[in-house]
């Protein structure tokens, strides 16, 4: 079974600063998909920035990047020039495709989050 | 183009009562996975509807069940409500066509047992 750590419960920014969140993975696939979902106090849970393990260049949505590291199955989320908007919920999640009749879409595992509180 | 919805916000329930929630899918989408996300935790896959038939399920008891419907709309029905269901319920909407697809999410149901 695939597991998903997010190591930081908390963090805090400065506006315009920038700041990494942590996520590992535990996993014996070799095809898999990683995302980045934020959710902010409005509870709905908003995509930011999507992984495929097959592609060695790291995602960059705007001003959110990814530093993808297959092998130590590391994927942090880099946020630059912060802004107050960003305060929400970050949910590292993983997903394993799984390819048979009935679709290939499979469940996402997520992390338990970080609290991201951006102050001015 | 529609976003997911969900049906109703917010629904209060004592324990042994039965609820259904509902999500209508993303305009374009064929597959909705649903999710049970405690207080402080990280969603928890329920299962998942591909074309009108469960396409995987998580670690959750036969009392959770679902269906999907021939506009890919999706309910989410629980019996014999405990005290521990209460949590935010998700559902997301994806296009299940053979091209693993990002999985998009509605606002939620917040179900309170009592």
């Amino acid at each position: 079974a695939q597991t998903v750590t997010q190591s930081q419960p908390e963090m805090s920014v400065q506006e315009a600063e920038t700041v990494t969140l942590s996520c590992t993975y535990d996993t014996s696939e070799n095809n898999y998909y990683l995302f980045w979902y934020k959710q902010p106090p409005s509870r709905q849970m908003i995509l930011v920035i999507r992984q495929e393990a097959y592609k060695q260049q790291n995602a960059t949505e705007n001003r959110f990047s990814v530093n993808f590291q297959k092998a130590a199955k590391s994927f942090s989320l880099k946020i630059s020039d912060s802004q107050l908007g960003d305060t929400a919920m970050y949910f590292c999640a993983f997903m394993k495709p799984r390819m048979n009749s009935g679709g290939s879409n499979y469940k996402l595992t997520f992390g338990k989050g970080t609290l991201l509180t951006v102050n001015p | 183009e529609t976003g997911v919805t969900q049906s109703p916000t917010h629904l209060i329930k004592t324990r042994g009562q039965q609820v259904t929630l509902r999500c209508s899918s993303q305009s374009g989408h064929n597959t909705v996975s649903w999710y049970q996300q405690a207080l402080g935790q990280g969603p928890q896959f329920i299962f998942q509807y591909y074309r009108e038939e469960e396409n995987g399920r998580g670690n959750f008891p036969p009392r959770f069940s679902g269906l999907q419907f021939p506009n890919y709309s999706s309910e989410l029905n629980v019996n014999a409500l405990e005290l521990d269901d209460s949590a935010l319920y998700l559902c997301a909407s994806s296009f299940g066509g053979g091209v693993p697809d990002t999985q998009y999410f509605g606002p939620g149901t917040r179900l309170t047992v009592l």
